[in-house]
């Protein structure tokens, strides 16, 4: 069956430290997001990518870093510069088209020790 | 893209029709309007989207106003298992499509 798999699902990291967060999707479809969930609160985009080797910065992207080097993958990292990184990670996808919605993963939950 | 206003909670006995509505003023005329629902510490789930017409399909129902400055989410035969966030949001469309921006939706609670 056809999906977006986030891993993994819960991530600890110590201060300081960067983390990778994995995203893959096998739907074929073009764009995919990051975004940002802490409790209580509605989503929040980090990055986005319309197509292979680029992407686009949203509305919180300081010390986060993605790559788009396949078109099935779009790892995002949390660099030691992003000053409160707990709280729940979601990664979504979709064709490139205004009247096609988005596929999400299940989400990545980090938390800082 | 335009942005949505929700009410931030709502209740519904359990079988009764959910009617969940959501402002979009600034709609421009090519932005679909979608809805989404989460469930805690899930991934959000696509209930149904439309342009001008309203929509159906086995989860819910969709209404948009004439003008398209408001519409409205209509969960037929509420259960307890569609407790949960719902999200109104518009899209712009065409090739593109731009990015969905999450409101703080409307926690619906559905009570026996």
């Amino acid at each position: 069956d056809g999906g977006i798999t986030q891993s993994p699902k819960y991530l600890f990291r110590k201060e300081g430290q960067n983390v990778t967060l994995s995203c893959e999707q096998n739907l074929n479809h073009d764009a995919m997001y990051w975004y940002r969930q802490d409790p209580g609160q509605g989503l929040r985009l980090i990055y986005y990518s319309q197509i292979v080797n680029d992407f686009q910065k949203g509305d919180i992207a300081e010390g986060y870093s993605v790559s788009r080097e396949k078109k099935e993958s779009f790892p995002l990292t949390v660099t030691s510069a992003q000053k409160n990184p707990t709280a729940f990670y979601l990664c979504a996808s979709t064709l490139d088209r205004g009247d096609y919605g988005y596929t999400f993963g299940s989400g990545t939950r980090l938390t800082v020790v | 893209d335009a942005k949505t206003t929700q009410p931030p909670s709502m209740d519904c006995a359990e079988g009764r029709a959910a009617n969940l509505p959501c402002n979009h003023s600034t709609i421009s005329g090519n932005e679909y309007v979608y809805w989404y629902r989460q469930i805690h510490s899930q991934g959000p789930q696509y209930i149904i989207h439309g342009l001008k017409n309203n929509e159906t399909n086995e989860m819910a129902s969709l209404i948009i106003t004439e003008d398209r400055k408001s519409s409205t989410l209509i969960l037929p035969h509420a259960t307890l298992r569609d407790t949960a966030v719902y999200y109104c949001i518009v899209r712009v469309g065409g090739n593109q499509g731009g990015k969905l921006i999450f409101g703080q939706g409307t926690e619906l609670s559905v009570k026996p």
